[in-house]
Formats: C-alpha cells, structure tokens, sequence
C-alpha cells in the first residue's frame, strides 16, 4: 500500500524567497509521484511529475522536484515565490493502478506569499 | 476542448435526503475517477471507469453510494440517503486509454449534508 505524507499543512512566504514543500511518500513498488496545485475556485491542476528517469523534475510555473529514493522524499521547490503562487497543492503517488489516474494524494498544504 | 466538468459546483441537502453529482470528461477519455475530500482529510480515490465499466471501486465508502457511467460519457454519484458524514468536495478525473496518461480534474462539487 502506499502513504503520502506532507510536512506543514501551511506554510508562509515572502514574495521573491524560497519556495520548499515537503512530501515524503511510502511504496511497496517504485513510484510514480505528482504534484497538483489547487487554485481558488478552480480543480487540481498538474505541476509535475515523476515516473522514470532523471530525478530532477522541472513543471510549469518554474516549479521543481527532486525524487530522492533513499530519503523516499518528493519536495517541491520554487526559487523565487510569487503572489500568484498561493494556493494548496497536494502530493500524490500512484497507488498501482493501470494508468495515472487512481492516486493517493497527501493532506495538501496550503501556501501563503506575502508581499 | 473542455476540460472536465462537475455539476452543481455547490448542493445542500438534508440528512436523509438523495443528491446525484454528475461529471462530463474530456471528450474521448475512456478511464474516469471519483474522489472525495472530507474537510481537514485527504483527497481520497473513490472509484475508476474505463468506459462504462467500473474498474476499481475499491474506495466506495458504503451501499449509500452508486456510482453510474451509462454509455462510456458522463458519469453520475448518488448518494443515497445522504448522512452528516458525505460533507465534503466530490472531484471527479478523466484520462485517455492506453498506458500512463495524465488525469485531468474537474473542479470539484461541494456537498454540504445539514
């Protein structure tokens, strides 16, 4: 069975300073990882995602991740945080399924950039 | 292209009483999820279409719950009769056949269960 776990259910930034999101997973089988992002009033949207490969993960909006295997962490990270960037985004693992669709996704963390 | 669509965006209903969410997919994408967030929880999976057939309803909570996709198209959940605990928002997904593709969501039904 696989867990996903995601370190501060909130966190609070500057604009223009580092953006880091923790997510540690656990899987019975290699994982495929994801991160969503939730804006207002919107649904999940993508960020990124990890499947095979080179382990650094470049996404939309100049977000990355980092899959680390022997640490089983999949963090989020932005250099430079912007306003636009608030939101709560959730990490999710693929719980072994045919396709990427059936997920199990982390308590979701919710961003606050301040100006 | 449309992306995924959930309708009502918003239902309060009493306990006791039937609520149908319904979720249109991207057109063409056979494989369809339901998944539902309780407040302060996770999003957790509820159940996987391909086409009309339920894959996977491995996350379905109870009886109370049917979940139909009559055609391959848009699917419904019923709940039925809705209880205290069925409060949460109703997410629905879609993806293409075929390998490891991404799923695109919708933007949610909130249930509220008075």
């Amino acid at each position: 069975a696989q867990s996903v776990t995601q370190l501060g259910s909130h966190v609070s930034v500057s604009e223009g300073a580092l953006v880091l999101l923790r997510c540690n997973y656990s899987s019975s089988v290699p994982p495929y990882l994801f991160w969503y992002v939730q804006y207002p009033n919107q649904g999940l949207q993508l960020l990124l995602k990890y499947t095979t490969g080179a382990t650094l993960v470049k996404g939309i909006n100049g977000f990355e991740a980092e899959f680390k295997k022997s640490e089983t962490s999949f963090h989020l990270t932005k250099p430079s945080a912007h306003m636009s960037d608030a939101a709560e985004y959730f990490c999710a693992v693929n719980a072994g399924g045919t396709s990427y669709g059936k997920l199990t996704f982390g308590q979701g963390t919710i961003l606050t950039v301040h100006p | 292209e449309a992306g995924v669509t959930q309708f009502p965006s918003h239902s309060v209903i009493e306990k006791g009483q039937t609520v149908t969410l319904r979720c249109d997919p991207i057109s063409g994408h056979d494989n369809l999820y339901w998944y539902r967030r309780v407040m302060g929880k996770e999003i957790k999976f509820l159940l996987h279409f391909v086409k009309e057939s339920k894959q996977d309803e491995s996350g379905m909570p109870n009886n109370r719950f049917l979940a139909e996709r009559t055609g391959g198209t848009y699917s419904t959940l019923k709940v039925q009769p809705a209880e205290l605990e069925d409060s949460g928002v109703y997410f629905c997904a879609s993806s293409q056949e075929g390998g490891y593709t991404e799923a695109f969501f919708g933007q949610g039904t909130r249930l509220t269960v008075v």
